[in-house]
């Protein structure tokens, strides 16, 4: 079945930039997904990139994706201590026929001051 | 905006009991989820409805059954409650899209409701 790996921890201090990274397996996924989950919150969703594309910019938010490697990471610019979160991968999409999401384990993200 | 209301934020509950989350959501979703989240797990899919009174098993769905008799609500049942059911239970719903994205599936979710049976 379709499987996402994140790893569980980054630590990266105030204003420095920090890279999420996730990986996939299922070759057919079409939309990828990053959801940020601040503490007591449910998850709110970041950005999507589909799988034609390489890059997506949004504000401080770059996402990448290697299809060829089924790699996908978020890189936050200056980060700030609001963004500490936990950030969570996602694949799926209506046209693999399969409605819900499979998610990653999440990134805990811990920005010192 | 998207609102997906979850009735409970926190309950306790004894082994054996039954147990009912509610999930509300006000924006004519087609597809409604549960997800249950546990650390170092992430989140795994239990059940999800794409339509009334349709559901289907996600990854986990032993120990849990749904409802759907209305579009807006889902409803997440534990029969009878273990310890091994501790967790956080997460709501989604999303719209069946159409369009340029027509293959996106932007889920949108709730608080979340964190369970804990004694």
């Amino acid at each position: 079945g379709e499987d996402v790996e994140q790893s569980l921890f980054l630590s990266v201090r105030e204003g420095d930039s920090s890279v999420i990274n996730c990986t996939y397996t299922d070759s057919s996924s079409t939309y990828l997904y990053w959801y940020k989950q601040e503490p007591g919150a449910g998850l709110q969703l970041l950005t999507y990139i589909f799988s034609n594309m390489d890059m997506k910019q949004d504000q401080r938010l770059t996402v990448l994706l290697n299809k060829k490697d089924k790699h996908l990471s978020l890189r936050i610019a200056d980060t700030q201590t609001g963004d500490s979160a936990i950030y969570f991968c996602a694949e799926g999409g209506m046209d693999t026929g399969r409605r819900a999401l499979t998610f990653g384990s999440g990134t805990r993200l811990q920005v010192q001051p | 905006d998207v609102k997906v209301t979850q009735s409970s934020r926190y309950l306790v509950k004894r082994t054996g009991e039954k147990v009912f989350l509610e999930c509300v959501q006000d924006m004519d979703h087609e597809n409604m989820f549960w997800y249950r989240q546990d650390p170092g797990l992430g989140l795994r899919l239990i059940y999800f409805s794409y339509d009334v009174k349709m559901k289907e098993k996600g990854d986990i769905p032993e120990g849990y059954s749904v409802s759907r008799e209305k579009k807006e609500r889902f409803s997440l049942i534990l029969e009878s409650a273990s310890t091994n059911q501790t967790s956080m239970y997460l709501c989604a719903s999303s719209i069946l899209p159409t369009g340029l994205r027509a293959g996106a599936n932007v889920l949108t979710f709730g608080a979340g409701s964190r369970l804990t049976v004694l």
